[in-house]
């Protein structure tokens, strides 16, 4: 069964600094991999997608893919009290009749001020 | 009314109740999907809609019955449901074959009693 590992926390960071979260799946295949943030009672809102092998930045928030490893994680830089969330990795899975996500459990960041 | 919108945000229901939830999104996708949200557990996927035909059936129980009218409309039947039911539904749409990004509504918190 395809599976997605994250750490569930909570990670605590003081405002300011650098929070890194990361994840792990063991579809060695897979190709297309997603951060979602979900505040508490919310529904998740997309931060990021990366397809390839790298950084991809974008703002604060900096997405990186190491398909090697099967891992990617989401830097967020100059951490804010706003920015304390649950954090979602999700990877696309291709092996039914078309692609779905599967989710991990999430990370709950919390940003102290 | 923009991107995905859930009705009703909030449900509480018996046992012995029938009741639907309504998903609509406004993005011009041609997927659709109901997720449940459980406590300490990752996002479960139950149905996807590929442009009205139902791809997936995640062996969801049969208390729990989908329709889709349209490409733009995504109902949830609940019928004689349990309390170990009461969760988070989310409805989310993508585009296949594009980008496919899956879009969330804002949910509908399920409690049954």
């Amino acid at each position: 069964q395809k599976e997605v590992e994250q750490n569930s926390g909570p990670l605590s960071v003081p405002e300011g600094a650098i929070a890194s979260l990361n994840c792990t799946y063991s579809d060695r295949g897979s190709q297309s991999f997603f951060w979602y943030r979900q505040y508490s009672g919310k529904s998740p809102e997309l931060i990021m997608f990366i397809y390839s092998n790298g950084d991809k930045e974008d703002g604060r928030f900096t997405a990186q893919l190491n398909k090697a490893s099967q891992y990617v994680s989401l830097l967020i830089r100059d951490s804010q009290p706003s920015d304390s969330a649950t954090y979602l990795c999700a990877v696309m899975d291709y092996g039914g009749s078309q692609g779905n996500l599967i989710f991990g459990k999430g990370t709950k960041l919390s940003v102290k001020p | 009314e923009t991107g995905v919108t859930q009705t009703p945000r909030h449900l509480v229901m018996g046992m012995t109740n029938k009741k639907s939830l309504k998903c609509e999104q406004h993005l011009g996708h041609n997927a659709m999907y109901w997720y449940k949200q459980s406590a300490k557990k990752p996002l479960e996927l139950m149905f996807v809609y590929n442009f009205k035909e139902q791809t997936e059936n995640n062996s969801v129980p049969s208390r729990f019955s989908p329709e889709c009218p349209n490409s733009s409309h995504l109902f949830l039947h609940l019928h004689t449901l349990q309390p170990e039911d009461s969760a988070l539904y989310l409805c989310a749409s993508s585009q296949v074959g594009i980008q496919e990004t899956q879009y969330f509504g804002p949910g509908t918190r399920l409690l049954v009693l």
